[in-house]
């Protein structure tokens, strides 16, 4: 598809329970990232993969959460033991990797999100 | 870490009327980004303008990064423009973003 494409739109589940979201990012960005939406409130950065590997996990609350990218094209956001707490819009955004030294990302192109709602 | 704060918090125009976003932030910045969340929680990319200024359509942007704010300009408004408006930035290059917390704007037709 010509966008970031993300699953399952909506996903109820238990205190407790083990949940994952998948994201499909836009095909030919390297960087893949994962951003949390709680209500009222912008994003927060998450997890960042720069093919392969995370390049910078520290916006993981803690070790419940854990992402991989096995491929360099998919990304799957884990999460154990959900608490009432992990209740938000969970958002994956992809971009080109730039040639620059730095490397300039460029702009960030967001899915439409996985509804997270934890009983 | 860094700062973003977003002005006006909510803003409600009658249909046609123009309007200024402001985002200051309270640290150099290599990378910054407007979005406009619509009311179906799609984050769309505005601009990435980290500096000088950006015109599409009826949305300009201009980033003053010696002054650390950027404007978001929406002239003609229309129904469609209401959502909320997020600033986001970075110190660095990566995408690794800090968000204000959005300004909410209604058009009424």
């Amino acid at each position: 598809g010509a966008g970031v494409s993300q699953t399952p739109s909506n996903k109820v589940t238990e205190k407790g329970k083990y949940v994952e979201l998948r994201c499909d990012p836009i095909s030919g960005h390297t960087a893949l990232y994962w951003y949390r939406q709680s209500l009222g409130q912008g994003p927060e950065f998450l997890i960042y993969f720069q093919g392969t590997g995370a390049a910078d996990d520290s916006g993981l609350p803690n070790d419940r959460f854990f992402a991989v990218r096995p491929e360099g094209s998919v990304s799957t956001l884990k999460i154990q033991r959900t608490e009432r707490g992990d209740s938000a819009v969970y958002l994956c955004a992809s971009s080109l990797q730039g040639d620059r030294d730095p490397p300039n990302t460029g702009e960030l192109f967001f899915g439409e999100g996985s509804r997270l709602t934890v009983l | 870490g860094i700062q973003v704060e977003q002005s006006p918090p909510d803003l409600i125009l009658q249909e046609g009327a123009n309007s200024t976003l402001r985002c200051n932030f309270s640290d150099s910045v290599n990378n910054l980004q407007w979005f406009h969340q619509n009311p179906w929680g799609q984050l769309i990319n505005l601009f990435y303008i980290p500096s000088g200024t950006k015109q599409n359509g009826r949305l300009s942007a201009t980033t003053v990064a010696t002054e650390r704010y950027s404007l978001l300009y929406i002239s003609s408004s229309q129904t469609t423009d209401s959502g909320v408006y997020f600033c986001a930035v970075e110190r660095g290059y990566g995408n690794k973003l800090v968000f204000g917390a959005g300004t909410i704007l209604r058009v009424k037709s």
